[in-house]
């Protein structure tokens, strides 16, 4: 069974904070992805990684950026935390299908951070 | 982009009735339709999908249907339970994503016995 681990299940930071949220999965998959999930919003994808090294801006990146230096992690990083970042924060991976591939996406338990 | 619009945002059922969700996409290139559920406090979970070339797939008590013309796609759960109460998110994916999923608002379903 695949297993995508976050480090932390909830997290208070204050505003200006530099946060590393961190992601490992086990099933050697190509594919991860940091989503954020609000209520009345569903899961709004903020970055996607298809190798390592390799990053792609998904729809609300503003604020953002990731780190991709193993296959197995992927963190994402609020360079100044606001308190519009508070929200649960949802990393998966999924095994690479191409580009016209697609595959069902395995989901970490999130991370509820609260920006304060 | 892919745009995914999911209704209704609650839905309410007794136990045993059945229960619908739908959704309609933007994309007409989308050929990836998967349905997760996330139960209270619990990771979301693919319950089941469906791929452009087929109408409609069963799985025990849950059905999806899709319909390329109209450019939407249906969630189906037959003699509901109490622990199908949860929330639903339907996702659609173009081909070109490289398997980025684009998802709905969601659907809170409480079934009550």
């Amino acid at each position: 069974d695949v297993k995508v681990t976050q480090s932390s299940r909830y997290l208070v930071k204050r505003t200006g904070e530099k946060v590393f949220l961190e992601c490992v999965q086990d099933m050697d998959h190509e594919n991860m992805f940091w989503y954020r999930q609000d209520p009345g919003l569903g899961l709004r994808l903020i970055y996607f990684s298809y190798d390592v090294k390799m990053k792609e801006k998904g729809d609300i990146p503003e604020g953002y950026s990731v780190s991709r230096e193993k296959k197995e992690r992927f963190s994402l990083i609020l360079e100044s935390a606001s308190t519009n970042q508070t929200s649960m924060y949802l990393c998966a991976s999924s095994p690479y299908r191409g580009q016209d591939g697609n595959s069902p996406l395995h989901f970490g338990n999130g991370t509820r951070l609260t920006v304060t | 982009g892919e745009n995914v619009e999911q209704h209704p945002s609650t839905l309410s059922v007794q136990e045993g009735d059945s229960a619908v969700i739908k959704c309609t996409y933007s994309d007409s290139a989308s050929n990836y339709f998967p349905w997760y559920k996330q139960e209270l406090g619990k990771r979301p979970q693919l319950i089941i999908d469906i791929r452009s070339n087929v109408g409609e797939k069963k799985d025990q008590r849950i059905a999806v249907t899709l319909n390329k013309t109209a450019k939407h796609f249906s969630l189906h759960i037959t003699e509901t339970q109490p622990e199908d109460s949860a929330v639903y998110f339907c996702a659609a994916s173009p081909p070109d994503s490289w398997g980025k999923l684009q998802f709905g608002a969601g659907t809170q379903v409480v079934v009550t016995p």
